[in-house]
């Protein structure tokens, strides 16, 4: 069965600081992995993707197939980035999407 | 193109009564996937909906069901509401491609009292 693990419900770091959220991955095959953002008052949407391999509003990440890890980077917090972010794996064909508990990132001023 | 639209916005109902959740897919999205959010349990898989069949279901009790019609809109139905159902309902929707992302709908705050 396939998981998504985010071990931090909630991530404080100040402004200008580097950011890490943390993704653990279990699955045998080769998954897509993304990374959801979800602003205040505003509807889940898509952050980045693996596949894509491009830098989104300064985050990047990168599939570590193995240590199973997507860990979503950014060198420079903004108070703007505050939010709820969630990883999530999609295995393809018929397989749900599978998404982490998530990660709450406060950017302190 | 529209995006993935849910009604009602919110909701209160009592204990013991039951619901009907709506969201329409982007056009020409075939799946539809529910989620029930919540602070302490983040997002939860509740099912999914492809050309009308139940593709894929999360381990929620029966009291949680729900439909795709043929022009893909998808119905929710939540029955003998407790007070541990109260959460947001996000509805989400993915193109054909069986590694497409999902497009979230705004979602349905229910709050059960």
């Amino acid at each position: 069965a396939q998981r998504v693990t985010q071990p931090e419900k909630l991530l404080s770091v100040f402004k200008g600081a580097p950011v890490e959220l943390k993704c653990n991955y279990s699955y045998s095959g080769s998954p897509e992995l993304f990374w959801y953002v979800q602003y205040s008052r505003q509807r889940l949407q898509l952050l980045l993707r693996h596949i894509s391999r491009e830098s989104i509003k300064g985050f990047t990440a990168d599939l570590n197939k193995g240590e199973t890890s997507f860990h979503l980077k950014k060198p420079f917090a903004q108070e703007e980035d505050s939010a709820m972010y969630y990883c999530a794996l999609n295995s393809g064909g018929y397989q749900k999407v599978t998404f982490g508990t998530g990660t709450k990132l406060q950017v302190i001023p | 193109k529209a995006g993935v639209t849910q009604t009602p916005r919110y909701l209160i109902k009592t204990r013991g009564q039951q619901v009907t959740l709506s969201c329409s897919p982007i056009s020409g999205h075939r799946s539809v996937s529910w989620y029930q959010q919540t602070p302490g349990q983040g997002l939860q898989f509740l099912f999914e909906y492809f050309s009308e069949t139940q593709r894929n279901k999360g381990n929620f009790p029966g009291r949680f069901s729900g439909r795709q019609f043929s022009n893909s809109r998808s119905e929710m139905n939540v029955s003998t509401l407790e007070l541990g159902d109260s959460a947001l309902y996000l509805c989400a929707s993915r193109d054909q491609g069986d590694r497409a992302e999902a497009f979230f709908g705004q979602g349905t705050r229910l709050t059960v009292v």
